[in-house]
C-alpha cells in the first residue's frame, strides 16, 4: 500500500525559505522507474506542477519556478525534500507530494496536502 | 509548455442529466510510436487531494463508476458523466504527461447541481 505524507511549516514569512518533507511508504525511490513529485494548489485555484525527482536522481522543475526550487531525496529515510526560496504571499497554497512512474506519469497516489500560508 | 484549456469553467447540471467537459491541448498529446494519448482526468472534492479517474485519455481507473467516460485524441478530449449523481459534484481537471519533464494541468471545471 502506497502512502505519502507532507510535513513542514504551515506559516512562513515573506522572503523566507520554505522546506517541505514528503515521507512515503509502500515503494522505494531506488527502484526503476519510480519518481516523487510536488504539486501545489492556491486556495480556490487550479493545480500547478512544481518539481519531480526520479529513482536515478534525475530532477525536473517548473520553468516558472526553476530558480527558486530544489528537490532532493533521502532513500534511507524514504523522504523527498522540496525547498522554495524567497517566499511570497502568492505562494500561499496547499502543497501535495505524489508518486509517479516514468512513462506513466499520472498521479494515482497523493498525500493529503499541507496548507502553507505566506504572511508577515 | 503544453497549455491545457478546459471548458466550461462552471457546469450546472440537473441530477440524472449528462455533463460534458472539454479539454483542449496546445499541441497533440498522441505519441505516434505507441498510439497512446498522454492525458489523464481527475476529480477533486473540497478538502481532498485529486482522485485519478482516467489515464491514456480513456482508461478508467479501478473503482470509477462506468457513468464516467473519457474520450478524444490528439489535442481534443472530453470527460462525460452520463447521468449526474449528487456525489459527482466536484472540480474536474485534465493533465498532460506527454512532456513528463513539464507536467501541466487544465484550469478545472466545477460541476454543480442545477
Amino acid at each position: 500500500q502506497i502512502t505519502l505524507k507532507e510535513s513542514g511549516p504551515t506559516l512562513v514569512k515573506p522572503t523566507q525559505t520554505l522546506t517541505l518533507t514528503c515521507s512515503f511508504s509502500g515503494f522505494s525511490l531506488t527502484t526503476r522507474p519510480v519518481g516523487v513529485g510536488w504539486i501545489r494548489q492556491p486556495p480556490g485555484k487550479a493545480l500547478e506542477w512544481l518539481a519531480l525527482i526520479y529513482w536515478d536522481d534525475d530532477k525536473y522543475y517548473s520553468p516558472s519556478l526553476d530558480s527558486r526550487l530544489t528537490i532532493t531525496k533521502d532513500t534511507s529515510k524514504n523522504q523527498v525534500v522540496l525547498t522554495m526560496t524567497d517566499m511570497d504571499p502568492v505562494d500561499t497554497a496547499t502543497y501535495y507530494c505524489t508518486h509517479q512512474t516514468f512513462g506513466s506519469s499520472w498521479y494515482r497516489y497523493w498525500g493529503q496536502g499541507i496548507l502553507v500560508t505566506v504572511s508577515s | 509548455d503544453i497549455v491545457l484549456t478546459q471548458s466550461p469553467d462552471s457546469l450546472p447540471v440537473s441530477l440524472g442529466e449528462r455533463a460534458t467537459i472539454d479539454c483542449k491541448s496546445s499541441q497533440s498529446l498522441l505519441y505516434s510510436s505507441n498510439n497512446k494519448n498522454y492525458l489523464a482526468w481527475y476529480q477533486q472534492k473540497p478538502g481532498q487531494p485529486p482522485k485519478l479517474l482516467f489515464y491514456w485519455a480513456s482508461t478508467r481507473e479501478s473503482g470509477v463508476p462506468d457513468r464516467f467516460s473519457g474520450s478524444g485524441s490528439g489535442a481534443d478530449f472530453t470527460l462525460t458523466i452520463s447521468s449526474l449523481q449528487a456525489e459527482d459534484v466536484a472540480v474536474y481537471y485534465c493533465q498532460q504527461y506527454y512532456d513528463t519533464r513539464r507536467i501541466t494541468f487544465g484550469g478545472g471545471t466545477k460541476v454543480e447541481i442545477k
